[in-house]
């Protein structure tokens, strides 16, 4: 049982390059989640799934897409990287999409966009 | 909206030093609340969680009690090791939004031995 597995673990990227994190988990879980943390803000959440082929966005959506074809997997796309989006994304995901429910993480991907 | 407030910190102690992080909270609903831990180079783990008023939540000698009367849930533990160095986050879900998380900005606890 991996949990929640996430690659890279670190990125470099030019400004206006596209890359997509890859986030997967093997718990069946039907929630799933991508946040970005910055130093000073805690996690933001950019995107949620409440179970495949539902999406909606979070707090900080703009610049990203994601999509959820398949129970386990919750890719995030960078469409057009920028300096701002340089950061520590995690995904997360949860057993239910309701109910006070742990959170598992994965170990994170460091991107700097140059 | 809901938001959580908590000491940033650095907390810096001595190990065996009484610790106490505070983290307020507010919310129109009725949210559960929790403490992660982030270790260095890693992810979040959840490290208790209480889901109604007056609950207490407890792992690893850690404590945080739901008070909704302060909207408060201060972490707190009596005796700090060298290896409780880590991020701890309070965060809360909207139980009516299901698990939309907002976390606080984290609060890094150096123990020096």
């Amino acid at each position: 049982n991996a949990g929640v597995t996430q690659t890279p673990k670190f990125q470099v990227l030019k400004t206006g390059q596209s890359m997509t994190l890859q986030c997967a988990q093997d718990m069946n879980h039907e929630y799933m989640s991508w946040y970005r943390q910055d130093p000073g803000m805690g996690l933001r959440l950019i995107h949620y799934s409440v179970g495949a082929g539902i999406t909606d966005q979070g707090e900080v959506p703009n610049g990203y897409n994601v999509s959820r074809s398949t129970t386990e997997d919750f890719p995030l796309r960078l469409l057009s990287a920028a300096p701002s989006q340089t950061s520590v994304y995690f995904c997360a995901s949860s057993y239910r999409a309701s109910g006070p429910n742990e959170q598992f993480f994965g170990p994170g991907t460091r991107l700097t966009v140059l | 909206g809901n938001s959580v407030t908590q000491m940033e910190g650095p907390v810096t102690l001595s190990e065996e030093a009484f610790l106490t992080i505070n983290c307020t909270y507010t919310a129109t609903g009725y949210p559960s609340l929790f403490w992660y831990v982030q270790y260095p180079g890693e992810g979040l783990q959840l490290l208790l969680k209480a889901t109604k008023a007056d609950d207490k939540g407890s792992n690893k000698g850690f404590e945080a009690t739901y008070r909704k009367e302060t909207t408060s849930f201060h972490l707190e533990k009596g005796s700090v090791q060298v290896s409780d160095s880590a991020v701890y986050f309070c965060a809360l879900s909207d139980q009516d939004y299901g698990q939309n998380f907002v976390f606080g900005p984290g609060t890094r606890l150096s123990v020096l031995p």
